[in-house]
Formats: C-alpha cells, structure tokens, sequence
C-alpha cells in the first residue's frame, strides 16, 4: 500500500488564485515529519516546508502553508497568490522512524498567466 | 553555500557498460540517499547510507550497488548498465535523526540514458 499519496496528478490554476495540493499519508508511528518539495523544470528538488507529528501549529514558510490533520492523515499544500514561477511539480514526502524519506508520485501544477 | 554536488548533469552510456554515479557533499552530514525519478512514479529509494562503510537497501536496489569510503562521498554503480536503468537519478544528505529534522538537501541530479 502507498504510504504517500498525491491523488492530483495535474493541476491548472490562475495565477494569483490559491492552491491547495493533497496529500494523504499512511503510518503507524507516533512520531513522524511532513515534508513538501518543489522540482522545477531545471530539475532540482527544493525544500519548501516541514511539519512535525507532535506540532500543533499549522506550519508556514512565506506563501507556503501546510493544513495539517492528524486524525485524517492529512497533509495539504496551500499556496497562496500563485505566481507563474510556482509552475513546477510538487511532491509530498513524509520520514518515519529511521531517517528514510519516502515521497508520493507528485502533482505537476501549472500556473496560467 | 552548502551543497550536495553530482558529479554529471547528463550522461549516456551503452547497454552492459559498468557506470559510476558520484555524489559529495560539503554539509558533514551522516546520511546520504540515492533515488531514481521516472515519470509517474516519483522518486524511488536505491540504497541510502548512515556512516561510512555502511550501506542500506531501499526499495529497488536491483542492479545497483553503492560505495561509501569517505564521509562526504556516496557513489551508486549501475555494474552493468541495462536500458531499464535509464532514468534521473537524484543524490540527497542529512543528518542523523534525533532531533529536529528539516529533510534532505538533494544534488541537481543526474539524467542518465543508457542505449
């Protein structure tokens, strides 16, 4: 069974418009971290966000924001006021246990000027 | 700027050749990760590394091997190259789990076509 998964393979947005990207994630550990990368088409894997298990804040980098719900097993993505250079395909990931980060398929997201 | 250094954006090579991938970093960092991307899979773990001298299996260590001699260095082998290993491949570090952990800083990856 996929332990992370992306159910939005693409996604076309309007720029300036908000983006929620899905995530679900499957584990059995109390202890465990989130993660969000953005690949751009230069293909580079960027960090942008990191939300621990035992958080109880929603965490947020910039326009970035991660909607957290643990009792769902969710982990979502929000982009606010998309710009064109938010094109790019964005993978969710998240660590259990022992350091290993295992990620989902990505959602490739478009942004229409 | 910390980095993680591949040492090849692209590269071809031929169906049976013995292939090296290298990896260093400059971070001091314990862990070291190696994945493949392909389309619609996402990234896939190869074999990842704790320490020196020490390697790991991921998911799909078929057909690799990988090297770890120095702390900064992790190479992935491909012993005979065969098509189906045609892929990027993307090289990662960390630190040790144990405290506050903010994921990997990956390398700019390396396109691999084997013909």
């Amino acid at each position: 069974a996929q332990k992370i998964t992306q159910t939005q393979p693409g996604m076309f947005v309007q720029e300036k418009e908000a983006v929620t990207l899905d995530c679900t994630y499957d584990t059995s550990d109390q202890s465990y971290g989130l993660f969000w990368y953005k690949q751009p088409s230069s293909g580079e894997m960027i960090f942008l966000i990191y939300q621990g298990s035992y958080d109880e804040q929603n965490a947020t980098e910039g326009r970035y924001s991660l909607n957290f719900q643990k009792a769902r097993k969710s982990a979502n993505l929000v982009i606010s006021a998309s710009q064109l250079g938010d094109s790019a395909m964005y993978f969710c990931a998240m660590r259990e246990g022992d350091d290993k980060i295992i990620f989902g398929k990505g959602t490739r997201l478009h942004i229409l000027p | 700027d910390v980095k993680v250094t591949q040492s090849s954006r692209y590269l071809v090579k031929r169906t049976g050749e013995k292939v090296f991938l290298e990896c260093v970093q400059d971070m001091d960092h314990e862990n070291m990760f190696w994945y493949r991307q392909d389309p619609g899979l996402g990234l896939r773990l190869i074999y990842f590394s704790y320490d020196v001298k020490m390697k790991e299996k991921g998911d799909i260590p078929e057909g690799y091997s990988v090297s770890r001699e120095k702390k900064e260095r992790f190479s992935l082998i491909l012993e005979s190259a065969s098509t189906n290993q045609t892929s990027m491949y993307l090289c990662a570090s960390s630190l040790n789990f144990g405290g506050e952990n903010y994921g990997y800083t990956f390398g700019s990856g390396t396109r691999l076509t084997v013909v």
